[in-house]
C-alpha cells in the first residue's frame, strides 16, 4: 500500500525559510506526479499554492515555491510570515485517474 | 471570479443516502475536470471522486467506491455526489473543486458537511 509522506509537524522563525516535503513510500516523486500543495488553516476550505510542481495559483505571493528536491516534491517558504501558521498538504496524481493526499504538516511560525 | 457551493450535506443514519450538490460559476465550468475531497472531523483531506469535462471519465478512491457516484450537469453548471450505503466513517466535510489548468485541484467551495450518526 503506497503512501504519501509529510512531516507531521515543523517550525519556522519568522522571516526564515522552510522546506516541507511530499515523498512516497515506494517511489520517487517526479514531475509526473503533478504534485499539488495546499493551505488551510481551521474552519476553512484548503487555498491552493501550487499545482503541477511549481505553478503558484493565482494570488499566492512568489515567496512560496515548488520543486523537486532530490527523490520528493517540495514546498518552500521564504520570509515566513505569523499567518503562514498553518496545516499544509501535498496531492499526488497516482495514475488511473487516483489522487493521493499525504498526511499534512502543521506549521508553527515561532 | 471562480465560485462554488455545495449543498445538501446533513445528519443520516448508517446506512443512508445523501446526495450532494455544487453549483459553479464564474467560469466555463463545460471545459474542467472536478473533484470531490472530503475531510474528517480533527483530519486531513481525502480524494474522494473526479469527473472529466465531459463526464465521460469518472474515478473514485478505493474507500467509496461502488458506494458513492459522481456525476455532472454541464447545461445547469452543477456537479453531484450520490453518496449511499452510508457509515459513520463517511463523516466530514465534503468540498467540490475545480481542476487547474494542468493537474489537480485548484478553486474550492467552501464545503458542506455529512454526518452519519446512529
Amino acid at each position: 500500500q503506497t503512501v504519501v509522506t509529510q512531516e507531521s509537524s515543523l517550525s519556522v522563525s519568522p522571516g526564515g525559510t522552510v522546506t516541507l516535503t511530499c515523498g512516497l513510500t515506494s517511489d520517487s516523486v517526479s514531475p509526473n506526479y503533478y504534485p499539488c500543495w495546499y493551505q488551510q488553516t481551521p474552519g476553512q476550505p484548503p487555498r491552493t499554492l501550487i499545482y503541477s510542481t511549481s505553478t503558484r495559483s493565482s494570488g499566492v505571493p512568489d515567496r512560496f515555491s515548488g520543486s523537486i528536491l532530490g527523490n520528493k516534491a517540495a514546498l518552500t517558504i521564504a520570509g515566513a510570515e505569523a499567518d503562514d501558521e498553518s496545516d499544509y498538504y501535498c496531492v499526488l496524481f497516482m495514475g488511473a485517474g487516483i489522487w493521493m493526499f499525504g498526511g499534512g504538516t502543521k506549521l508553527t511560525v515561532l | 471570479e471562480v465560485q462554488l457551493v455545495e449543498s445538501g450535506g446533513g445528519l443520516v443514519k448508517p446506512g443512508g443516502s445523501l446526495r450532494l450538490s455544487c453549483a459553479a460559476s464564474g467560469f466555463s465550468f463545460t471545459y474542467y475536470n472536478m473533484h470531490w475531497v472530503r475531510q474528517a472531523p480533527g483530519k486531513g483531506l481525502e480524494w474522494v471522486s473526479s469527473i472529466s469535462s465531459s463526464g465521460s471519465y469518472i474515478y473514485y478512491a478505493a474507500s467509496v467506491r461502488g458506494r458513492f457516484t459522481v456525476s455532472r450537469d454541464n447545461a445547469k453548471k452543477s456537479l453531484f455526489l450520490q453518496m449511499s450505503s452510508l457509515k459513520v466513517d463517511d463523516t466530514g466535510v465534503y468540498y467540490c473543486a475545480r481542476e487547474s489548468a494542468a493537474a489537480g485541484a485548484e478553486y474550492w467551495g467552501r464545503g458542506t458537511l455529512v454526518t452519519v450518526s446512529p
